[in-house]
């Protein structure tokens, strides 16, 4: 198994460009997650979903959206970059949304906006 | 406020010596508890949860809620403990709300 799989590994974009960070997991769960991290500081996250057709916000959704047609895929994008999203970007999966469940992490998408 | 504070950014111990890793937290309900670690190169990954009173690799944490912590310790480090340690609070049923994060350096 993969776990949770997160392409690409590094990203330079243009003010105004647009990207989507690809997340898959191979584990079959239902929950995923997207959270941000910015230097010297805690995750904190953006979207999240509780199966596939349903999404919803996190902590910081602006500038971003979702989609979560599959349950391996979940996809997110950034339609108008902006210096303000220069972060590293973890995608997750768990089994269930309880304490007992276990978040699985990807390797991270390290985004710079120029 | 729901906030989850790790007030060193790097711990730096000789190996064999005992290691305390600092969480506080502040939150008005019934708080849960985890910390996760970054080994150099690797992924995220959960290492304890206090819901599970479990040992891992030597590591403990206790619930003291009187003085809202979740301390992470290791009575005698070893140099594959160095990593990044992060202390988060689940604040929600998807709501998790992470520190900032201990680089934690074992020296040989």
């Amino acid at each position: 198994n993969a776990g949770v799989t997160q392409t690409p590994k590094f990203r330079i974009l243009k003010i105004g460009q647009s990207m989507t960070l690809q997340c898959t997991q191979d584990m079959n769960h239902n929950y995923m997650y997207w959270y941000r991290q910015d230097p010297g500081m805690g995750l904190k996250l953006i979207y999240y979903s509780v199966g596939a057709g349903i999404t919803d916000k996190g902590e910081v959704p602006n500038g971003y959206n979702v989609s979560r047609s599959t349950t391996e895929d979940f996809p997110l994008r950034l339609e108008l970059a902006a210096p303000s999203q220069t972060s590293v970007y973890f995608c997750a999966s768990s089994s269930g949304g309880g304490a007992r469940n276990e978040q699985f992490f990807g390797p991270g998408t390290r985004l710079t906006v120029l | 406020a729901q906030r989850v504070t790790q007030p060193e950014k790097l711990l730096s111990v000789f190996k064999g010596a005992p290691v305390e890793l600092k969480c506080n937290y502040s939150y008005s309900g019934s708080p849960e508890l985890f910390w996760y670690v970054q080994y150099s190169r690797q992924r995220l990954q959960l290492l304890l949860r206090h819901i599970s009173r479990e040992s891992i690799k030597g590591f403990t944490a206790d619930l003291n809620k009187g003085e809202t912590s979740f301390h992470l310790k290791k009575p005698f480090a070893q140099e594959e403990d160095s990593a990044m340690y992060y202390c988060a609070l689940r604040a929600g049923t998807y709501k998790y709300i992470f520190g900032t994060g201990t680089r934690l350096k074992v020296l040989a």
